[in-house]
């Protein structure tokens, strides 16, 4: 079946470095991208669509700026997140679905914590 | 928008227990309904889905049921195990809508 990697899995930088994480489809074209931040309490916060070729959607109240997003082809996406502190340490996941649209899948995530 | 109400958690029960975990929903059109799974340090993944009214979703012993009157899908299970104990999320979704809306999920802890 369709899967979604992420990686890292978990990442460990310090205040103030900039952290890159990974969303590859292994056997399917995805235009489209989703990451979530997933908080303590467990609840899911959609951040942004991630679009093939043009610019992120980003979700209200989510620093465009801070959280870089480039989709440069049809199996990846990445997430960067630019001057990390500490409060940006959290659980980040991202989906995707294969055409035709219906099941979405998700990555394993990745754990940042920032020191 | 869409959106989930989830029971709150956690929920903790002893192994063998029946486990029901309520959902309901507010979502435009008629939406798909599914229950995703986290276990610790992981992604999400599938556990169960219906597409359509009074559509009963399956899988590992869990089962749901698609109520669109009462705009519900709650999950039970007759015997739950210590491997059960995860996060689960009751997200609606349109077709071709590839969006998620998540509510809090709801923490099951089982113990032996």
């Amino acid at each position: 079946g369709a899967v979604v990697s992420q990686h890292p899995s978990w990442v460990i930088c310090k205040s103030g470095t900039s952290v890159k994480i990974e969303c590859r489809s292994l056997d399917f074209q995805a235009t489209t991208m989703f990451w979530y931040r997933q908080f303590p309490k467990q609840s899911l916060m959609l951040m942004a669509t991630s679009n093939e070729g043009s610019k992120a959607t980003y979700e209200q109240g989510v620093e465009k700026d801070k959280f870089l997003i480039n989709h440069a082809s049809l199996t990846l996406s990445t997430l960067t997140v630019t001057s990390a502190h500490p409060e940006d340490s959290s659980f980040y996941i991202c989906s995707a679905s294969p055409p035709p649209q219906g099941r979405t899948f998700f990555g394993q995530g990745t754990r940042l914590t920032v020191v | 928008g869409d959106s989930v109400t989830q029971m709150e958690g956690p929920v903790t029960l002893s192994e063998e227990a029946f486990l029901t975990i309520n959902c309901t929903y507010t979502a435009t059109g008629y939406p798909s309904l599914f229950w995703y799974v986290q276990y610790p340090g992981e992604g999400l993944q599938l556990l169960l889905k219906a597409t359509k009214a009074d559509d009963k979703g399956s899988n590992k012993g869990f089962e749901a049921t698609y109520r669109k009157e009462t705009t519900s899908f709650h999950l039970e299970k007759g015997s739950v195990q210590v491997s059960d104990s995860a996060v689960y999320f009751c997200p609606p979704q349109n077709f071709g809508n590839e969006k998620l809306t998540f509510g809090t999920g709801t923490r099951l802890t089982i113990i032996p």
